[in-house]
């Protein structure tokens, strides 16, 4: 079943206020999170990530928390914009066997919408 | 740099038809994804390929489905005899290396939205 998931399928936010969307993951293995943004139609953004030997990396009026003991990421936007209406996936990578890659576990995601 | 190529971006077949996705990776990617997402649901890993070479497909069915990515040209995805549950959005990623890192993220396309009707 799903790694990785996700607590609320819409969140709605007033424009100006901060959002805090949360992710939950269950492969304790996993090295990287990535948080994507997708605008309807298009496909997956790049937002900001983190390694797993991290718990907090910021970018531009955007947070990301990890916390191992209970497997939970969020992403925090600052100061939220009409343009931040989307959907946002959390992602995690497991390292296989043997080293390589086979590509990201997706969460659900989260809609975000943006009120006046 | 025009980032990654896919086409068509909306793709109609009948039951039983063929369907190819094309994906073009961004200049100096080698490493090609694709994934799989119905509505409302997130992003289904497929399949990871090299040039020439199929590097992981536990993502793909075991039928009707294959891809590739030639020496030359774009990495196509193949969808023989298609049913009405094949009908979703295509996403083609591709990376400069194979390891996920903060120096090297997967970069998507817009995706190919294919209905089956």
């Amino acid at each position: 079943g799903e790694s990785v998931g996700l607590h609320l399928p819409t969140l709605s936010v007033q424009e100006g206020d901060n959002s805090i969307i949360n992710c939950a993951y269950s492969n304790s293995a996993s090295d990287y999170f990535i948080w994507y943004k997708q605008e309807s139609g298009k496909g997956p953004q790049f937002i900001i990530d983190i390694r797993s030997n991290m718990d907090k990396r910021q970018g531009q009026r955007v947070t990301v928390l990890l916390n191992k003991t209970v497997k939970h990421l969020s992403l925090q936007i600052a100061a939220t914009q009409p343009g931040d209406s989307a959907v946002y996936f959390c992602a995690e990578n497991r390292p296989p066997p043997g080293g390589g890659a086979d590509g990201l576990t997706f969460g659900k995601g989260t809609h975000l919408i943006i009120q006046p | 740099n025009a980032g990654v190529m896919q086409n068509p971006r909306h793709l109609v077949r009948r039951r039983g038809q063929e369907a190819r996705l094309r994906c073009s990776p961004m200049k100096g990617h080698s490493h090609v994804y694709w994934y799989r997402q119905l509505p409302e649901e997130g992003l289904k890993f497929m399949v990871y390929l090299q040039k020439e070479n199929i590097i992981d497909e536990s993502g793909m069915p075991k039928e009707r489905f294959s891809a590739e990515f030639p020496k030359e040209g774009p990495s196509i995805l193949r969808i023989q005899q298609v049913v009405r549950g094949d009908s979703a959005a295509y996403f083609c990623a591709s990376s400069r290396t194979g390891q996920h890192s903060g120096a090297n993220v997967l970069t998507f396309g817009a995706g190919s939205r294919l209905t089956v009707l």
